[in-house]
């Protein structure tokens, strides 16, 4: 299978710092994305990573081990419009589809 | 770059009816997926096209569900007869052929009900 596992809720202080964590079975791995959801739209693209280390855009951060099969999200200086759900997705063998994981619906709160 | 364009936005139907649900895709996005978003599945893909083609469709659940892409410009997803247990939030998506880490665009999605 491609399970790709990720907490279900998290919530955060405003002003704070968030990691979300992903982590995804290693076989046939090719690439991993983050995906932010706010209620009632689309995903919108964050991140990608395929190399080992730390991306970072802004307030927001990627991470992967890809050895370990593992990613996290790093949200820093909360804002409440951060307040979304953040999807994990993985790209394995060959040019096929993303498989998503279920999503981090993150609060933040003041 | 007006980006994928989904209708309708809502639908609300009775069980038993035909849905049909519409995607434009990205201009000259080479690839088109439809995801389907619950609470409890979250994104599940039903079937992907590739150059109009399709790809895979191991994720239809159903006879019930079928998909065609007539053009480069233009895909449905028909579900013919809908079920209560239908109800979702339906996306579509589009990606250049590019490399395998081109990001997808989704497009704003169907709020489907069914009754």
């Amino acid at each position: 299978g491609q399970n790709i596992d990720q907490p279900t809720e998290m919530t955060a202080t405003e002003g704070a710092i968030v990691q979300i964590n992903c982590t995804y079975q290693t076989s046939g791995f090719n690439g991993l994305f983050w995906y932010q959801q706010h209620a009632g739209e689309a995903p919108t693209f964050l991140s990608y990573n395929v190399l080992d280390g730390l991306e970072e855009k802004g307030r927001f951060s990627s991470f992967l081990s890809r050895s370990k099969g593992y990613s996290y999200l790093l949200l820093k200086e909360l804002q409440m419009k951060d307040s979304a759900s953040y999807l994990c997705a993985v790209s394995f063998a060959g040019n096929t589809p993303l498989v998503f994981g279920k999503g981090t619906r993150l609060s933040v709160i003041a | 770059d007006a980006g994928v364009i989904q209708s309708p936005r809502h639908e609300v139907t009775e069980m038993g009816q035909e849905v049909t649900l519409r995607c434009k895709p990205i201009s000259g996005h080479d690839y088109l997926f439809w995801y389907r978003q619950t609470m409890m599945r979250g994104l599940e893909l039903l079937i992907y096209f590739n150059n109009n083609v399709p790809i895979d469709d191991s994720g239809m659940p159903e006879d019930r569900f079928s998909a065609k892409m007539p053009n480069a410009s233009f895909s449905t997803l028909k579900i013919q007869p809908s079920e209560p247990r239908d109800s979702a939030v339906y996306f579509c998506a589009s990606r250049s052929r590019g490399s395998y880490n081109s990001p997808l665009h989704f497009g704003n999605g169907t709020r489907l009900t069914v009754t």
